[in-house]
């Protein structure tokens, strides 16, 4: 158990429909971090909060857009989805301080568009 | 534009024997590497890491070895075990990155099969 946690686990949601998956990162880590996977694709960096503050963004859809809140939780909001959205999403956080680069994963959300 | 590579996409070794996974990587700015390894359903879990200054980084029955020259790293599992059975992933990043910003770069994972 990394101690991240991620809710709902699975999703299953029709297309054009708008989802949230929330984030609960380790206690005490400040940084949160979205992943998308797709069927036999790597992991793809989609953004990252630190602090409440965005920090980096990778290659995240417009469609797409996220939060951290000042209790450090996170979310992520999926919205017009399509069947391509259909993914596991991941969730990580990182230690503090400025040489931490290791990030600790949560379950993942297995999200379904149909 | 892939910068991080593994190019086997699977593996398969027998119990007991060494099991090698290789990465390379394209951008020279990078200088912190790590490995992680992943179920199915589960997240990837962290399993070892190296910075540049070193070239290899032991932990147990796992070796990381980083080639700069080559930009080339491997992870070695000695003696492999019918649990180390998952797709691991090599990840990289820079200090160069402002600020926080501790953004990885992802290969597409090596499925490793061990064999009883």
């Amino acid at each position: 158990d990394s101690g991240v946690t991620q809710t709902p686990k699975h999703l299953i949601t029709a297309t054009g429909q708008r989802v949230t998956l929330r984030c609960s990162p380790r206690s005490g880590d400040l940084s949160v971090y979205w992943y998308q996977q797709s069927l036999d694709q790597g992991l793809q960096f989609l953004i990252q909060y630190y602090n409440g503050e965005e920090r980096a963004k990778g290659n995240i859809l417009e469609r797409f857009s996220a939060q951290q809140f000042p209790d450090l939780h996170s979310e992520l909001n999926l919205s017009s989805l399509e069947l391509g959205d259909s993914a596991l999403y991941f969730c990580a956080s990182s230690p503090q301080g400025y040489s931490s680069y290791e990030q600790y994963f949560g379950p993942g959300t297995r999200l379904t568009v149909t | 534009d892939q910068q991080v590579k593994q190019n086997s996409p699977s593996l398969s070794v027998q119990e007991g024997r060494i099991s090698i996974l290789n990465c390379d990587y394209t951008n020279s700015m990078f200088d912190y590497f790590l490995w992680y390894k992943k179920y199915p359903a589960e997240g990837p879990t962290f399993l070892i890491s190296i910075s540049s200054i070193k070239d290899k980084n032991e932990d147990g029955r796992f070796t990381v070895f980083l080639n700069k020259s080559a930009k080339h790293l491997s992870l070695h599992i000695v003696p492999s075990q019918p649990g180390d059975s998952a797709v691991y992933f090599c990840a990289a990043s820079s200090s160069y990155n402002a600020g926080n910003n501790r953004k990885l770069i992802w290969g597409l994972g090596t499925s490793l099969a061990v064999n009883p």
